[in-house]
């Protein structure tokens, strides 16, 4: 069935250096996707989105990059801090279908920690 | 601006005791509303969500019931708890449209015993 998921369960990046996340799903038909950043016994926070009819999108010391020819999306943080520890996850929206939107499909995430 | 409370922030309970899990919204109007269930290590798993006071949908069966009694109000209940319904609840809103990103409550720790 369609699966958002997570290639590495962990990344360790040091502080300073740029920070590649990567996520692949397998439904063709997913037009709209979005990054979390769930710190340890918070909730999930809203990063970015991105809708398909985009390659890339640019936040604050974020940028998204979508590949639909490969079903891939990944989440860039430049210039890691200590504050970007945190498991980072993408979702999917599967509203399409239902005739309701915003339903999500999310992968389990990568922790990454940050290196002084 | 929009903000969504969810509590208690944890709960202990026993087996086969009733739960009532509330969340609240502030700064909007008709949002959609949603329940997740959160394994450790695990991805988010939709439990019920709401376009609408008295409207609920569930994604997956089991002894756990929604309700949308106010606008802004979703609540998660059970009458009798398993051991399997332990884990960290979470509540998130969005707005009523398509495409829009979900936002999320700090959750509810819960621990059946």
């Amino acid at each position: 069935g369609e699966n958002v998921g997570l290639h590495l369960p962990t990344l360790s990046v040091q502080e300073g250096d740029n920070s590649i996340i990567n996520c692949a799903y397998s439904n063709s038909a997913s037009d709209y996707f979005i990054w979390y950043k769930q710190e340890s016994g918070k909730g999930p926070q809203f990063i970015i989105d991105i809708r398909s009819n985009m390659d890339k999108r640019q936040g604050q010391r974020v940028t998204v990059l979508l590949n639909k020819t490969v079903k891939h999306l990944s989440l860039q943080i430049a210039a890691t801090q200590p504050g970007d520890s945190a498991v980072y996850f993408c979702a999917e929206n599967m509203g399409w279908g239902k005739g309701f939107g915003n339903v999500l499909h999310c992968g389990s995430g990568t922790q990454v920690i940050v290196l002084p | 601006s929009q903000t969504i409370h969810q509590w208690p922030a944890t709960l202990v309970q026993p087996v086969g005791s009733p739960l009532s899990l509330e969340c609240t919204v502030e700064g909007t109007s008709n949002p959609n509303l949603y329940w997740y269930r959160q394994a450790a290590g695990r991805g988010l798993q939709l439990l019920f969500y709401s376009v609408g006071i008295g409207q609920i949908s569930s994604e997956v069966p089991q002894n756990l019931s929604a309700s949308r009694p106010q606008d802004r109000q979703f609540i998660l209940s059970s009458k009798k708890l398993l051991l399997s319904d332990s884990g960290f609840y979470l509540c998130a809103w969005s707005f009523g449209a398509d495409n829009q990103p979900q936002h999320f409550g700090d959750g509810t720790r819960l621990s059946i015993l």
